[in-house]
């Protein structure tokens, strides 16, 4: 079966800090890769995505890289910010499997200032 | 354009009552999917809509949960005989089709049984 394996939380960072959450998963089929973004009080948002190996997802200057080799896709941003506060749910989906997503645990991210 | 909405936001009952959860997904999305998160459990998948093929109810987690998407657009989901442990956010999420996998997910419905 699917399934996301992420470090558990919280983490706590200053402002400008280095931030990596981990992200492995295992999946039957070739699957694209997802992080996800749930600010306090907010819906789900989709924050960035893959679909093939080597690939890189980029936005609001987060990154991750499909690793097949390693099965991983981590979430990092060179310097966080006091509004980078959420949730963050790493997911897959296997597109010949109806493209449901399968979510990791989720990482409860808080930057203080 | 507008988004996935969903309706109540909020809904309180009482355990062994039946309640209907409604989404309407984005114009033009013919795939649809429900969600839950929970505490306990995460978010986990529970049932998925694409066009007008039989729906996708591998993630439902009993036979007291069903669903149905009228018109190939609103979809309303029913928990019958509601129990404490259903309490939770009741997700959903449309996406253009099949192929276009982003997913865009509504506000959610916070459902809390006494």
């Amino acid at each position: 079966g699917n399934s996301v394996t992420q470090m558990e939380g919280p983490v706590t960072l200053s402002e400008e800090a280095f931030l990596t959450i981990n992200c492995t998963y295992t999946a039957t089929g070739y699957p694209s890769l997802f992080w996800y973004v749930q600010y306090p009080g907010e819906g789900l948002q989709l924050l960035l995505k893959a679909t093939k190996a080597d690939d890189k997802g980029s936005n609001k200057g987060f990154e991750a890289t499909y690793r097949k080799e390693t099965t991983s896709f981590h979430l990092e941003k060179g310097s966080v910010q006091v509004s980078d506060s959420a949730v963050y749910f790493c997911a897959l989906s296997v597109n010949n499997a109806g493209n449901m997503l399968t979510f990791g645990g989720g990482t409860r991210l808080m930057v203080k200032p | 354009g507008a988004g996935v909405s969903q309706s109540p936001s909020n809904k309180v009952t009482e355990k062994g009552k039946d309640v209907e959860l409604r989404c309407d997904p984005i114009s033009g999305h013919t795939a649809l999917y429900w969600y839950r998160q929970s505490l306990g459990q995460g978010l986990e998948f529970l049932i998925y809509f694409q066009g007008n093929s039989a729906p996708d109810k591998s993630g439902l987690p009993s036979d007291r949960f069903s669903a149905e998407r009228t018109g190939g657009s609103v979809s309303t989901l029913t928990i019958q005989r509601t129990q404490q442990e259903d309490s939770a956010v009741y997700l959903c999420a449309s996406s253009l089709d099949r192929v276009n996998n982003e997913q865009f997910f509504g506000p959610g419905t916070r459902l809390t049984v006494l």
